[in-house]
């Protein structure tokens, strides 16, 4: 099992462009959840996604959208980068929205 | 939102127990608790979880009061290893929808 898998690993945009992050969950897996977090801070909750709709979602922008596929496998889209969406992000997953949940070794968003 | 907050650091030595505690005072009312550790430039590993009362694994303990409104988290015997940033999860309903929440993270420093 190879547990979440993200890509890619590293990225750099420049600013005003549009970027897609995606995500394997883990087998057996069909809640996805995604993260971002800043240098030297904590996660902060994007989005959740089960049976391919978005569930819940954090204080993020519209900006910022996702998608779940049949396979459960899911993307993070993110229009109009700016600087400050530099980031590391995360994609979680899990069996159900109370159980623990695995993460990705994410992947690295620059912004330029 | 909820306020989930812990302890900026923490220093121990090798073979000492470590406690972490957050406080969450607005956790939903049917939310799990969820202790997570993370390295540099990975995703965040999961420890243990719990509902109320304690819950022991064979790496850690949690203890969480009748008012759920905080947690701790226990490390017995922690070694150089352990060395890590440390965060509580936890789910809020303030606001009318559903968010994930992570604490503000405790770095703890092993010293040997």
């Amino acid at each position: 099992d190879a547990g979440v898998t993200q890509s890619p690993t590293h990225l750099i945009k420049t600013r005003g462009q549009q970027v897609t992050l995606r995500c394997s969950p883990k087998s057996g897996h069909d809640t996805v959840s995604w993260y971002q977090q800043a240098l030297g801070q904590g996660p902060q909750f994007i989005f959740q996604y089960y049976e391919e709709e978005e569930r819940q979602r954090g204080n993020f922008p519209d900006r910022f959208s996702g998608h779940q596929f049949p396979n459960y496998s899911s993307e993070l889209n993110v229009n109009a980068l700016l600087l400050g969406d530099s980031a590391l992000y995360l994609c979680a997953s899990s069996p159900d929205k109370n159980t623990e949940a695995f993460f990705g070794q994410g992947t690295r968003l620059t912004v330029v | 939102l909820a306020k989930t907050t812990q302890p900026i650091s923490m220093d121990s030595y090798e073979g000492q127990e470590v406690n972490i505690t957050c406080s969450h005072n607005n956790i939903a009312t049917n939310d799990y608790i969820t202790w997570y550790q993370q390295f540099p430039s990975q995703g965040p590993r999961f420890i243990i979880q719990g509902y109320k009362t304690k819950v022991t694994n064979e790496v850690a303990s949690l203890f969480i009061p009748a008012d759920r409104k905080s947690s701790t988290l226990s490390l017995p015997r922690v070694s150089l290893s352990d060395t890590a940033v440390y965060y509580c999860l936890v789910g809020d309903e303030t606001s009318g929808t559903y968010k994930y929440i992570f604490g503000t993270g405790t770095r703890l420093k092993v010293l040997a």
